[in-house]
């Protein structure tokens, strides 16, 4: 299947920090997407991004879909406590919609 | 707000027993996806559908899972025998165009 490597695999913030973590592939993707899972539950899509260079935001969340179209980032700005969870980015090319290995964030009050 | 249903949020079955897991996508979504994510890590495909169609089960392990959509709505995942390595989450999703939308998923705990 196709891989993609998400980093950093876990995260301790302080609250109001910035957070930052990315997701890189050795595949070209036309849709890269991300999601936030809190335990027990399924995962939630934060921000969608369809273009090469594309930066879209979503209230303190900014995602990029990088421009050779094998990586993305997103970024969390002023963090508080309710964005403790795990990150997941996926990527879709063709028909498949592929995910990393997730980011964990923990705050800290 | 549209949602993907599924059930039961929550089973627990004994090994070599079966289970059956159902889901509704998002009305009008023609993809519907089963993934399995296991504890720590992240969600993996099982099987696609389009429409009533299969369009990738290349990991599905084809010996005791099965699925189906029969009307090309909702959706059914079965495993028999379970195995105690079958316990994750499994989780439906569906989509329009590239976005997935996910339920809530079902934990299995297989004992």
């Amino acid at each position: 299947g196709q891989q993609l490597n998400q980093s950093p695999q876990s995260m301790f913030i302080q609250e109001g920090e910035d957070v930052s973590m990315n997701c890189t592939s050795s595949s070209i993707f036309n849709t890269w997407l991300w999601y936030k899972q809190d335990p027990g539950e399924g995962p939630v899509l934060l921000i969608a991004l369809y273009k090469a260079g594309e930066l879209t935001s979503n209230g303190r969340l900014t995602a990029q879909f990088g421009i050779t179209r094998k990586d993305s980032f997103l970024n969390i700005s002023a963090s508080i406590p309710s964005d403790v969870g795990i990150y997941f980015c996926a990527g879709h090319n063709d028909y498949k919609l592929s995910f990393g290995a997730g980011t964990t964030v923990t705050v800290r009050a | 707000e549209a949602e993907v249903a599924q059930s039961p949020r929550y089973k627990i079955t004994e090994k070599s027993q079966a289970v059956a897991f159902w889901c509704d996508p998002i009305s009008g979504h023609a993809t519907l996806y089963w993934y399995r994510q296991i504890l720590g890590q992240g969600p993996e495909l099982l099987v696609q559908f389009q429409d009533e169609s299969v369009v990738d089960d290349s990991q599905l392990p084809k010996d005791r899972f099965s699925a189906e959509r029969l009307k090309g709505v909702d959706s059914t995942l079965k495993i028999q025998p379970a195995e105690l390595g079958d316990s994750a989450m499994y989780l439906c999703a569906s989509s329009l165009r590239t976005e997935a939308f996910f339920g809530q998923g079902t934990r299995l705990t297989v004992v």
